[in-house]
């Protein structure tokens, strides 16, 4: 099955500064590469995705790469803010064909942490 | 706009009972999630459902079982309860229509199931 590994486990930043997140995925047939912010508690939320035509999209401050021969997809969030302290996790899922197997794999989690 | 409901949000259980934890989809989504969250732990597929159809099995303990109804809401039963049980429980949908892996999953903000 598909195995998700997520860098670095923790990050902290200066507010204003950008940070980055790595993760690498073991399964070719993955084409679907959502992030998702949780903060303590509560319920993943969607931040961004990436679909496997695709290399890179930006949202704002929130831009996602992915390098398909690599098997690894980035998240890159720029000018940040203490708002943006939370868990990060990446995430991947797979197309079988013809019925719904759009089951998540999740990464390990950032915990990223923005100093005022 | 509507969300995905999940019921209850707290349970709190003895060993060797039993729990159900129920999950009502966005209305017209046809595919539910349900996932498991460890304290300071990345969410683990469980089970899923297409069209009231099971689709899909992760790491789902024997003691577990879940189901969707004719209204498309998933209840998930947890029996002979184990304090590892203990965790967040998500239910998420999404409208695949049968074609999979490339719609967001909207996440329920989770029952907190406590194991004494």
């Amino acid at each position: 099955g598909e195995n998700v590994e997520q860098h670095p486990s923790t990050l902290s930043v200066q507010e204003g500064d950008s940070a980055v997140i790595k993760c690498t995925y073991s399964d070719s047939a993955s084409n679907y590469f959502p992030w998702y912010k949780q903060e303590l508690g509560k319920r993943p939320q969607l931040i961004i995705d990436i679909r496997s035509n695709v290399g890179e999209k930006k949202d704002q401050r929130i831009a996602v790469t992915l390098n398909k021969t690599a098997k690894h997809f980035s998240l890159h969030i720029t000018e940040t803010q203490p708002e943006d302290s939370a868990v990060y996790f990446c995430a991947a899922s797979g197309n079988a064909g013809g019925t719904s197997y759009g089951k998540l794999t999740f990464g390990q989690g950032t915990i990223l942490t923005v100093h005022p | 706009a509507a969300g995905v409901i999940q019921s209850p949000r707290h349970l709190i259980k003895e060993k060797r009972e039993t729990a159900t934890l129920k999950c009502y989809p966005i209305p017209r989504h046809d595919t539910v999630y349900w996932y498991q969250q460890g304290p300071g732990q990345d969410p683990q597929f469980l089970i899923s459902f297409y069209e009231k159809m099971q689709s899909d099995k992760g790491s789902i303990p024997d003691r577990f079982s879940a189901q969707q109804f004719s209204d498309y809401h998933s209840e998930l039963n947890m029996s002979s309860l184990e304090l590892g049980d203990s965790a967040l429980y998500f239910c998420a949908s999404s409208s695949d229509m049968g074609l999979a892996a490339y719609n967001e999953q909207f996440f329920g903000p989770g029952t907190r199931l406590t194991v004494l």
